[in-house]
């Protein structure tokens, strides 16, 4: 099974400044079909995951520009460039190339300072 | 509009068994593959299960030969039939749709249901 390891575990951060979340694949994310199948989501507390990104950075609709998805084979990164109270949260990577099963990072939680 | 709405979940005892469903509208269910993914108490996200439009089936390690995924597209709607209970089996458990180029757990979740094995 491939191993999701993101970093770091907790993330205090202060409004308005920027903040970095790092997803590790155990064996590169490159699908036989040339895609990355590597997806972001966020889960608020109390509430259903929402996927941010999917390919990597293709943004699904309604996430803010403030929020891009970067990487290749097994190094990703969320970033978000200026963190609003609305971020707060556990944001979780997710492979879908190499499965069953499709596997979680085990959440980095972000919280405001 | 996109909806998912599980049901089903309880308390039961180590051993027994539940039966959850998950209602979909606003999509054409029978074109998408379907997963169940759960949540442990406090816990990080798991896969649990997932079955494609051409009923194609997949299980996590952790619930192969216990949970059965099935779909009835005349209803719309997906099931886990989960028998031989385990305390870790304890969690929200979310169906969510998969994508057209992907069948993993993509853009619609449900808002979860409850299981909670315990004697």
């Amino acid at each position: 099974d491939v191993v999701m390891t993101q970093s770091p575990p907790s993330l205090p951060v202060t409004l308005g400044q920027a903040a970095s979340i790092s997803c590790r694949s155990s064996q590169s994310l490159v699908h036989s079909d040339g895609n990355t199948y590597l997806n972001w989501f966020h889960q608020r507390p109390g509430q259903s995951p929402r996927r941010l990104f999917y390919k990597v950075s293709a943004r699904d609709s309604g996430v803010p520009d403030r929020f891009s998805g970067s990487g290749s084979g097994t190094e990703f990164t969320l970033k978000i460039s200026r963190v609003e109270a609305e971020d707060v949260g556990v944001y979780y990577c997710m492979q879908g190339s190499h499965w069953p099963p499709y596997t979680f990072g085990q959440g980095t939680k972000l919280e405001i300072k | 509009e996109v909806q998912l709405v599980e049901s089903g979940g309880g308390v039961v005892q180590p051993g027994g068994s539940l039966r959850l469903s998950c209602a979909a509208s606003g999509f054409t269910f029978i074109t998408y593959t379907m997963n169940w993914v759960r949540q442990a108490p406090g816990k990080g996200l798991e896969w649990v299960s997932c079955i494609s439009s051409s009923s194609t089936i997949y299980y996590a390690d952790s619930v192969k030969g216990r949970f059965t995924i099935s779909r009835d597209n005349a209803k719309n709607s997906l099931y886990l039939q989960m028998n031989s209970l385990r305390d870790e089996d304890t969690a929200v458990y979310y169906c969510a749709r998969g994508g057209i180029t992907s069948g993993s757990p993509g853009g619609y979740w449900g808002q979860g249901t409850l299981v909670t094995v315990s004697s």
